[in-house]
């Protein structure tokens, strides 16, 4: 079947620590993005990519960073410079990043937590 | 700047009463919208999409949604509300790159 998958579902990080969430899909879509989700604040964009090799920040990417080395794979890194790092993380892919209308599809999340 | 507004945090209805669940949209661009939906703890399910083809626009489990110029409106129903129906829905609007700007949310409680 064909999805995406995110890595692991829940997390637990100790202050100071950088952590990676693992987002990969068999779409064989292009694009692929990162929101964050918080209560009542709904999601909001942190990195996106159009295409291998490239990608753009979003809306919140201070205290995050990504990389895309693979059209499948598009892992997200939170940083120690992340001052607020819990909430729960979604990866979500679209076939073309630059059409408007195009359906996004999304993993089942990453929850994260600072202990 | 494209935004969207959802009209109440919570929803609560009882089992087999109509379901409404408002969003405004703010678009200077004729505007592709979605809605998805969050069972706990895991990811975005599309309900509908609207991409101009049709205002009146059907989707899984039931739903529909109008889009309505004049009201700049995307309100998403269903007739007869079921337990399982009960989650958090997003109304959604299209930006360039395919980045999705999303509402604040609308959790649906369902009373037997």
């Amino acid at each position: 079947d064909g999805g995406i998958t995110q890595s692991p579902k829940y997390l637990f990080r100790k202050e100071g620590q950088n952590v990676t969430l693992s987002c990969e899909q068999n779409l064989n879509h292009d694009a692929m993005y990162w929101y964050r989700q918080d209560p009542g604040q709904g999601l909001r964009l942190i990195y996106y990519s159009q295409i291998v090799n490239d990608f753009q920040k979003g809306d919140i990417a201070e205290g995050y960073s990504v990389s895309r080395e693979k059209k499948e794979s598009f892992p997200l890194t939170v940083t120690s410079a992340q001052k607020n790092p819990t909430a729960f993380y979604l990866c979500a892919s679209t076939l073309q990043g630059g059409n408007l209308g195009t359906e996004a599809f999304f993993g089942q999340g990453t929850r994260l937590t600072v202990v | 700047a494209q935004s969207v507004t959802q009209l109440g945090s919570h929803v609560s209805v009882s089992e087999g009463a109509l379901v409404l669940l408002r969003c405004n949209y703010s678009s200077s661009v004729p505007p592709y919208l979605f809605w998805y939906v969050q069972y706990p703890n895991q990811g975005l399910q599309l309900l509908l999409k609207y991409t101009s083809a049709a205002t009146l626009v059907k989707g899984i489990n039931g739903f529909e949604a109008e889009f309505k110029k004049s009201e700049t409106s995307f309100h998403l129903t269903k007739p007869s509300a079921h337990m399982s129906d009960a989650a958090e829905y997003f109304c959604a609007v299209s930006d360039q790159g395919g980045k999705l700007i999303f509402g604040q949310g609308t959790e649906l409680s369902v009373k037997p």
